[in-house]
């Protein structure tokens, strides 16, 4: 099976300025979760769809985050504009588990690679 | 916010040696996941364990959960050099749709 892909693997941009990542989270998985995770903490849930509807974005900052997860497959979040404090590693988890469904939803997350950006 | 917090923050043994690590969380749960991280790396999911279970074994793993002081445990025997990485647990709030929440994580390093 394949995992979750991410791209890009790093990225460097100045405060100000916009960036994208993408991810493809794994064939047939309802729920896909982005998560910040700040140099030396723990990741921190940003979003959350099921399918292509989003079921938890209150820690996303709606000012300068965005995401969408177009035909409930892949996904995109951008920034805009950044600032340095949102340098961190990004990360994209996807999981089985459907919302009313006759799945238990006791699965773990299968998480990608992550995109690492720094903001200068 | 963070749901769990680990404890301790940092771990060094030698190879061979036994690994526990902690996690204290402050809601009821639906389950609660134990999580490697390498450097610069995704997190790999190790284990999960339900409310109504008290242990579980996985390999040289092993995580106790007791709800009712809301902590939980993860043993790594007869460590390995490459054990070395963080761990962190998540936990799966009750109630609700699924979300998990990570704690803060312990940083392990094993040598050789």
């Amino acid at each position: 099976e394949a995992g979750v892909a991410q791209s890009p693997r790093y990225k460097i941009i100045e405060k100000r300025q916009s960036v994208a990542f993408w991810c493809n989270p794994i064939s047939g998985h309802a729920t896909l979760y982005w998560y910040q995770q700040i140099l030396g903490q723990g990741p921190k849930l940003l979003i959350q769809f099921q399918n292509n509807g989003v079921v938890d974005d209150s820690q996303l900052p709606k000012d300068r985050f965005s995401a969408e997860r177009l035909k409930g497959v892949d996904s995109t979040l951008k920034i805009q504009p950044a600032k340095l404090e949102d340098s961190a590693v990004y990360l994209c988890a996807s999981s089985p588990i459907r919302r009313g469904g006759l799945q238990p939803r006791n699965y773990g997350y299968t998480f990608g690679s992550g995109t690492r950006l720094t903001v200068v | 916010s963070q749901q769990g917090e680990e404890d301790p923050q940092a771990l060094s043994i030698q190879e061979g040696e036994n690994a526990t690590m902690n996690c204290s969380y402050k809601t009821s749960i639906n389950n609660l996941q134990w999580y490697r991280q390498n450097s610069g790396r995704g997190l790999v999911h190790l284990i999960l364990i339900r409310s109504n279970e008290r242990e579980k074994h996985s390999g040289r793993l092993r995580v106790t959960l007791d709800t009712s002081k809301k902590s939980s445990s993860l043993l790594i025997t007869a460590s390995r050099a490459a054990d070395t990485a963080s761990y962190f647990c998540a936990t799966d709030a009750a109630g609700g749709y699924q979300k998990v929440t990570f704690g803060t994580g312990t940083k392990l390093q094993v040598i050789p």
